[in-house]
């Protein structure tokens, strides 16, 4: 099975100002067919999952453009360009290239300092 | 407006059984794969199956696999998990999750339900 192994796994930011989690999975992403199927969710406090990006870096509708997504083979990173009290919770990334199973990583917590 | 909506969640005794269900409208539910995954107390998210579009495809986690079994009902927009021989490391939050899958690629897509607890204590 493949293994997204995320760090920070907690991350104090303050706000306004960047922050950057990376997922490292232990087989290349990269399908045959030339996509990448890495994708970013995010989980704030007693909600359920949102994505947020997918496919490395394609933005869902109505995510904030200062989420950003990038990356390639087995290097991701989640940027956020500038923090907002509203990005305060947990962010997975999730691999579909490679499944069944499809896989978690471990979860980043961002809190606000 | 998409909802799915989970239910069936409850606190159940070690090797009985549960069926959650996940009703879901505001898009073509046939049309779509869907997933199960969970979400232990404190701890991070954990797939656990996903079933095709049709029915006509299952999988499964290894941690599930033989215990746990998905199903659909497409004319009535209704996602189902039936689980036997629960056991204690099964207490979680259960997430349905529209799914985007195909012969290529799978993975929970951007509408999920808002999850049913399942607690298995004796």
């Amino acid at each position: 099975d493949v293994v997204l192994t995320q760090s920070p796994l907690s991350l104090p930011v303050t706000l306004g100002q960047p922050a950057s989690i990376s997922c490292r999975s232990s087989q290349s992403l990269l399908y045959s067919d030339g996509n990448t199927y890495l994708n970013w969710f995010q989980q704030r406090p007693g909600q359920s999952p949102r994505r947020l990006i997918y496919k490395v870096s394609t933005r869902d509708s109505g995510v904030p453009d200062r989420f950003s997504g990038s990356g390639s083979g087995t290097d991701f990173t989640l940027k956020i360009s500038s923090v907002e009290a509203e990005d305060v919770g947990v962010y997975y990334c999730v691999q579909g290239t490679h499944w069944p199973p499809v896989t978690f990583g471990q979860g980043t917590k961002v809190e606000i300092k | 407006q998409v909802q799915l909506v989970e239910s069936g969640g409850g606190v159940v005794q070690p090797g009985r059984s549960l069926r959650l269900s996940c009703i879901v409208s505001g898009f073509a539910f046939s049309n779509y794969a869907m997933h199960w995954v969970r979400q232990a107390p404190g701890k991070g998210l954990e797939w656990v199956a996903v079933i095709w579009f049709d029915g006509s495809k299952e999988y499964y986690a290894d941690s599930v696999k033989g215990r746990f079994t998905i199903s659909r009902d497409n004319s009535n927009s209704t996602l189902f998990l039936q689980m036997n021989s629960l056991r204690a490391e099964d207490t979680a939050l259960y997430f349905c999750a529209r799914g985007s899958c195909s012969s290529s690629a799978c993975y929970p897509s951007n509408y999920w339900g808002q999850g049913t607890l399942v607690t298995v204590s004796s």
